[in-house]
């Protein structure tokens, strides 16, 4: 069965600085894995997503992502923080041999202050 | 449309009751999925639907939950005999294919007292 892991339920960071948000995931098969964030009182966006390829992935408002497979993580990451990027961020796993069904993570709290 | 739709936003109804949630996929996306998010947690898995069919139903926590999607775009979520322990937001997305990410809609809050 396939499962996330967000070892960090809050991360607080200054204005500027790098930010990284942690996801370790489990899956039987080869993994798509992909990140999405929630701003208060708004649904569900979409960010990035790593399917194959390059272990570096790019992805909406200068956020990108770092596959590692022999760890078996997705850090998200942002070499420069801005107040705006404070919201919940959920990592997901999708298992390429079950199908559809994307498993999410807890949720990690991301908090910049200026 | 130009994104997923979901009504009614909120919903309040009385414990034991029947109800309906809809979601209205974006257009060509085969692919509808429903999640519910209770306070604090992740979106947990319920059903996905490739085309009309359930093709993964295995996260419907009883036979108390059902959903529908008779003709491959709107899809219906039902819960009969609703418990407190129902309360949460039930999301919907699509996608086009196994490897795009999931558009959402701004979810139903179900509420039973």
């Amino acid at each position: 069965a396939q499962s996330v892991a967000q070892p960090e339920d809050q991360v607080n960071v200054a204005e500027g600085n790098p930010l990284t948000v942690k996801c370790t995931y489990s899956v039987s098969g080869n993994p798509y894995l992909f990140w999405y964030v929630q701003y208060p009182n708004r649904g569900l966006q979409f960010l990035l997503k790593y399917i194959t390829g390059d272990n570096l992935v790019k992805g909406s408002y200068g956020f990108e992502a770092e596959f590692n497979k022999s760890q078996t993580s997705f850090h998200l990451k942002k070499p420069s923080a801005l107040v705006s990027d404070s919201a919940l961020y959920f990592c997901a796993v999708r298992d390429t041999t079950g199908g559809f069904k994307t498993i999410f993570g807890a949720g990690t709290r991301l908090f910049v202050k200026a | 449309g130009a994104g997923v739709s979901q009504t009614p936003s909120n919903k309040v109804t009385e414990k034991g009751k029947y109800v309906e949630l809809r979601c209205d996929p974006i257009s060509g996306h085969t692919a509808l999925y429903w999640y519910r998010q209770s306070l604090g947690q992740g979106p947990e898995f319920l059903i996905y639907f490739q085309g009309t069919g359930a093709a993964d139903d295995s996260g419907l926590p009883n036979d108390r939950f059902f959903a529908v999607r008779p003709e491959g775009s709107v899809s219906t979520l039902k819960i009969q005999r609703t418990e407190r322990g129902d309360s949460a937001v039930y999301l919907c997305a699509s996608s086009r294919d196994r490897v795009d990410g999931y558009t959402f809609g701004s979810g139903t809050r179900l509420t039973v007292v």
